[in-house]
């Protein structure tokens, strides 16, 4: 089984600032990784998919990076909207979640 | 526009059965894999299980397999998920998801709102 991580698994940040949350596969899933955001009490909603692509409707301050084992998610500007838990999924073998990064404000 | 609604869920003592659906809406249900995605108060998301989008080929994670059974009617755009042997680390918040393509092991679109299930005595 594939196993995810991300880190940190908490982040304070403020209104306007550039942050990254890393996810690495415990193998290689090439580039079939998807990006979420999980506000409390709601669904999680799809940001980006195949490491890079962003969903439709998904601002432009969002973006991934990435292949092999190693990814990231950058906001480029945080807004208020992103104060949120952001899940990386892998979906090369079966599916698996990471475990989450908490965005907290600072 | 695109909806996935759940219902099923309660509290159950240790041991119970419980079986969810999920009724979709806005879009063709028999064209998509489908997914039963969990969340333990407080925890993070986990993955349970994936059906195709013709019923013919299903997966679960480990720790469900042989208790949990996914299916789906594509006649009544209806999703099942029939939990069976329940026990307390069961609890949680659970979600029906759309997988972006046919055959289910992809990337999940769409999400209901989830049903809350509630394992105690």
């Amino acid at each position: 089984d594939i196993q995810m991580t991300q880190s940190p698994s908490t982040l304070s940040a403020s209104v306007g600032d550039r942050v990254t949350i890393t996810c690495r596969a415990s193998q290689s899933i090439s580039k079939f990784l998807a990006w979420y955001r999980q506000t409390p009490g709601t669904a999680p909603n799809l940001l980006i998919y195949k490491t890079s692509t962003l969903e439709s409707g998904v601002p432009s301050r969002f973006s991934g990076n990435g292949s092999g084992t190693e990814f990231t998610l950058t906001i480029s500007s945080l807004q208020p909207d992103d104060f949120a838990t952001y899940y990386c999924q892998q979906y090369n073998n079966y599916v698996t979640f990471g475990p989450g990064t908490k965005v907290d404000i600072k | 526009q695109v909806q996935l609604v759940e219902s099923g869920g309660g509290v159950v003592q240790p041991g119970g059965s419980l079986r969810l659906s999920c009724v979709v809406s806005g879009f063709t249900f028999s064209n998509y894999g489908m997914h039963w995605v969990r969340q333990a108060p407080g925890k993070g998301l986990e993955w349970l299980a994936v059906i195709s989008f013709n019923g013919d080929k299903t997966d679960y994670v480990e720790s469900v397999k042989g208790r949990f059974t996914i299916s789906r009617d594509n006649s009544r755009n209806t999703l099942f998920l029939q939990m069976n042997n329940l026990r307390a680390e069961d609890t949680a918040v659970f979600y029906c998801a759309r997988d972006r393509y046919t055959s289910g092991w992809y990337f999940l679109d769409f999400w209901g709102l989830g049903t809350l299930v509630t394992v105690s005595s």
